[in-house]
């Protein structure tokens, strides 16, 4: 069965512009969750969607949004770039929501975002 | 934002060693997971826990659930020259505001010499 597909692998933005993330989890998992990576910061949570739902959110600016569409894929947008931006941007996948019921988390390959 | 503390930071090992890492936090989680990180790949998902006191293994990986539920550790045995990267510990929160939040502790890079 296929794993988390993340699109695009690479991409480079100008400072200022917005992009948009594209996940699609296993196949029957409905929650989606999305973390930045970061030498300097490490692995971070930035929010949770489940059942079309953004359920939690992490510590980050109001830039970064997303949404989860019916067949359960979701994208990912942060508006008004920066440089601190560039990540490599990760999307998992759970068949339960995150802290309901014995959550088995699978993540995708990542999104590298370079903010040039 | 918040992290776990997870040690060591790096090892060198010889091949054949015996690995010992663990992740200790001042929140309660209801379930760890351990994952393993190559560069420019996603975390691969190696052992899950999901009760206090759990011992799960994985071939040569151990992992257990400290009966505190603040703390886990992960056992590699024998190590062999794939082992060769960054393996993090994950823990859901139980309560308050990290319930439903995977954090994540800052992440162990193991080398493996022939």
């Amino acid at each position: 069965k296929a794993g988390v597909t993340q699109t695009p692998r690479y991409l480079i933005k100008t400072r200022g512009q917005q992009v948009t993330l594209s996940c699609s989890p296993i196949s029957g998992h409905r929650s989606v969750s999305w973390y930045q990576q970061t030498p300097g910061q490490g692995l971070q949570f930035l929010f949770e969607y489940f059942s079309e739902t953004q359920r939690n959110k992490g510590n980050f600016p109001g830039r970064f949004s997303g949404r989860q569409f019916s067949n359960s894929r979701s994208e990912m947008n942060v508006s008004t770039l920066e440089l601190g931006d560039s990540a490599l941007y990760l999307c998992a996948s759970s068949w339960s929501a995150l802290g309901q019921g014995r959550n088995t988390i699978y993540f995708g390959e990542g999104s590298w975002l370079t903010v040039v | 934002g918040q992290q776990l503390n997870q040690s060591p930071q790096s090892m060198f090992i010889q091949e054949g060693e015996d690995v010992s890492m663990n992740c200790t936090s001042s929140s309660i989680f209801n379930t760890w997971l351990w994952y393993k990180q190559d560069p420019g790949e996603g975390p691969v998902l190696l052992i899950a826990l999901y009760k206090a006191g759990e011992l799960t293994s994985n071939g040569r990986l151990t992992a257990q659930f400290g009966i505190t539920r603040k703390d886990s550790f992960l056992n590699i045995s024998a190590s062999i020259p794939s082992d060769v990267g960054i393996y993090f510990c994950a823990g859901l929160g139980a309560g308050g505001t990290s319930y439903g939040k995977l954090t994540f502790g800052q992440g162990t890079i193991l080398t493996v010499h022939p």
